[in-house]
């Protein structure tokens, strides 16, 4: 069965700095790789997503993640950190690309902004 | 173009009652999904509705029942609340055989068991 780790549950970082999720996946087949932001009593909002096509994807809002197989990696990133950046992100996984797989989310990470 | 819509956006309820919580996909998707979301956690899977029927479910007891309309919309059931079952409850649409693959989730219904 196919999981998701994100190490890390609470990030801070500085106004301006490099924003660095972690996040680990197992799957027994190749995944479909996905990262969501929710802002407070909001919703999930997809960031980006991996299906198989480029290994470093682009998202919205100037984030980005690159696809790792040989580290079973998705790791989000973003060079400057923007305060309307905080809020929880989740790393998710589906074995399909079809929307309709279910999809397996990570604990969640809090990112936390300081000015 | 309306997004995913659900109600009520909150609800208080007390132990051992049922709830009902409903689900508008967005336009031009055929498939719900429905998600529990426990304080401090990653969402959870409870099931999946296509063409009427539960397609795929996740590991929550048969308190947690669901129905899809023919226009697409859903309900999700629960019944004899408990504590535990406090949660966000989200819904998800998608389009099961389009080429898109993410799903898109509405603001949630947020349930408080008492």
């Amino acid at each position: 069965a196919q999981s998701v780790t994100q190490l890390g549950s609470h990030v801070s970082v500085s106004e301006g700095a490099l924003v660095l999720l972690r996040c680990n996946y197992s799957s027994s087949v190749p995944p479909y790789l996905f990262w969501y932001v929710q802002y407070p009593n909001q919703g999930l909002q997809l960031l980006l997503k991996y299906t198989s096509a480029a290994t470093l994807v682009k998202g919205i809002n100037g984030f980005e993640a690159e696809f790792k197989k040989s580290e079973t990696s998705f790791h989000l990133t973003k060079p400057s950190a923007h305060m309307s950046d905080a809020a929880e992100y989740f790393c998710a996984v589906s074995l399909l690309p079809q929307g309709a797989q279910k999809l397996v989310f990570g604990q969640g990470t809090r990112l936390t902004i300081n000015p | 173009d309306a997004g995913v819509t659900q109600s009520p956006t909150h609800l208080i309820k007390t132990r051992g009652q049922q709830v009902t919580l409903r689900c508008s996909p967005k336009s031009g998707h055929d498939t719900v999904s429905w998600y529990q979301q426990a304080l401090g956690q990653g969402p959870q899977f409870i099931f999946q509705y296509y063409e009427e029927e539960e397609r795929q479910r996740g590991n929550f007891p048969d308190r947690f029942s669901g129905h899809q309309f023919p226009n697409y919309s859903s309900e999700l059931n629960v019944n004899a609340l408990l504590l535990g079952d406090s949660a966000l409850y989200l819904c998800a649409s998608s389009l099961r055989d389009g080429p898109h693959y993410e799903q898109y989730f509405g603001p949630g219904t947020r349930l408080t068991v008492t």
